[in-house]
Parts: structure tokens; sequence; C-alpha cells
């Protein structure tokens, strides 16, 4: 069975300071991955997308960044954060080709 | 480009009643759409899904949608809420020509009344 992990469950960060979250998919070899990120109360903003690792397509600036190391592995990152980043982030993964997301339980990120 | 426009920013319904959630989508030719919920600080879950092809479909938990192309709608029901269905719903429609993004309208949070 296809598991999605994302790590870690939340974090509370200073302005300023760097981020590293991560996300890995068991069960599924060559997925499609995805970052997406929801503000507070708001809806969900694709922010990076991979078909392939080592390929990163950003959709929404925002001052992070996004790799790609494994196959089975999508990274979401910046050096500096910014109070603006807090929010709800989810990572996702569909086979290629087909529409079906699977989401991970999401990373809680708070900027202080 | 694709979007998808929940104009319910909020729904209050008593445990029992009747549910309906309004989506409607702007897309180029057929589109692929969802729902999915999210419960309170959780991660989102699928619903239910409209590939083309029977209009109305079944989901989870008594959930069903019926897509409507002359209305560009794909609205939720469910016949009977229960408390647990407290959360927020999103509607989505997918693009498969790029890359497969999944586009999200605002949610709809639903509040349920004993």
């Amino acid at each position: 069975a296809q598991t999605i992990h994302q790590w870690p469950v939340a974090e509370i960060k200073a302005v300023g300071s760097p981020l590293s979250l991560g996300c890995t998919i068991k069960g599924k070899s060559s997925p499609n991955l995805y970052w997406y990120w929801q503000a507070t109360g708001g809806t969900l903003q694709q922010l990076f997308y991979s078909i392939t690792v080592g390929q990163v397509e950003s959709v929404v600036q925002l001052n992070l960044s996004a790799s790609r190391p494994k196959d089975d592995q999508f990274i979401l990152s910046t050096e500096k954060l910014l109070l603006s980043h807090s929010g709800f982030y989810l990572c996702a993964w569909s086979l290629a080709g087909n529409s079906d997301y699977t989401f991970g339980s999401g990373t809680r990120l708070l900027v202080i | 480009a694709q979007s998808v426009t929940q104009p319910d920013a909020r729904v209050t319904v008593s445990e029992g009643a009747s549910l309906q959630l309004r989506c409607k989508y702007s897309y180029f030719g057929t589109p692929y759409l969802f729902w999915y919920v999210q419960y309170p600080r959780q991660g989102l879950q699928l619903l239910l899904k409209y590939y083309p092809g029977d209009p109305v479909v079944q989901g989870v938990n008594g959930f069903e949608a019926e897509f409507s192309k002359s209305n560009s709608s794909f609205h939720l029901r469910k016949a009977s809420v229960h408390w647990s269905d407290w959360a927020v719903y999103f509607c989505a429609v997918s693009m498969w020509s790029a890359g497969n993004k999944l586009t999200f309208g605002i949610g709809t949070r639903v509040l349920v009344r004993p």
C-alpha cells in the first residue's frame, strides 16, 4: 500500500530562520509530487510540482524553494522565513497522467 | 485558465437535515472535478471525483455530487448530515494538460447544529 509521510507535524520558527519540510512517498515509483500551501482559513495554492528526480517547477513565488533529491522524497525549504510563510503545508502525489491526488497529513507552520 | 468558485464561505445545517454545497467551475474543455474534505486540523481527504461519464457520482460517507455541463456546476449533496460532517469542503478542478494541476476553490465551512 502507498503511504505518504510529512515531517515535522508542526513547527514554530522565528522570522529570518531557515526552514526545511519533508515529504516521503512509499509504495509508488516515479510519482508526480506537489507542494501546496494553505493560509489560515484560506484555500490551497500549489507551490511546486515535480515529475521526476532532480526536476522541480515553481508555480507560485513565495520566497521558498523545493527539491527532489530522490524519487520518493520532496523537500520544501527557505533560508529566511517571513511572517507570511505561516500556514499549513501539504504534500501530495499522483501517478503520471492521472488527476487523483493523495495528500499527506500536512505540516502546520507558525512564524513569529 | 481553470478556476473554481464556491459561493458559500460558510453553511450551517442541523444534524439530520440535508446539505448542498455549491461549486461552479470555469474550464475550456471537459474537466475532471473533485470534492475534498478537511476535518479540523487535518489534511485533505477525497470525497468523490468526476471523470467524464455518469453525471452523478457517489462518494464516501453518503455524499454524492452532480456534474452539469450546461450550468458549469458540480454541487455536492448529502441527504442527512451527521455531526461528524463538521469540516471544510473544497471543490477542485484538474487540467490534465498542465501537469494535472489541481486548482481549488476557497472552501465552504460546514457547521452542524445538534
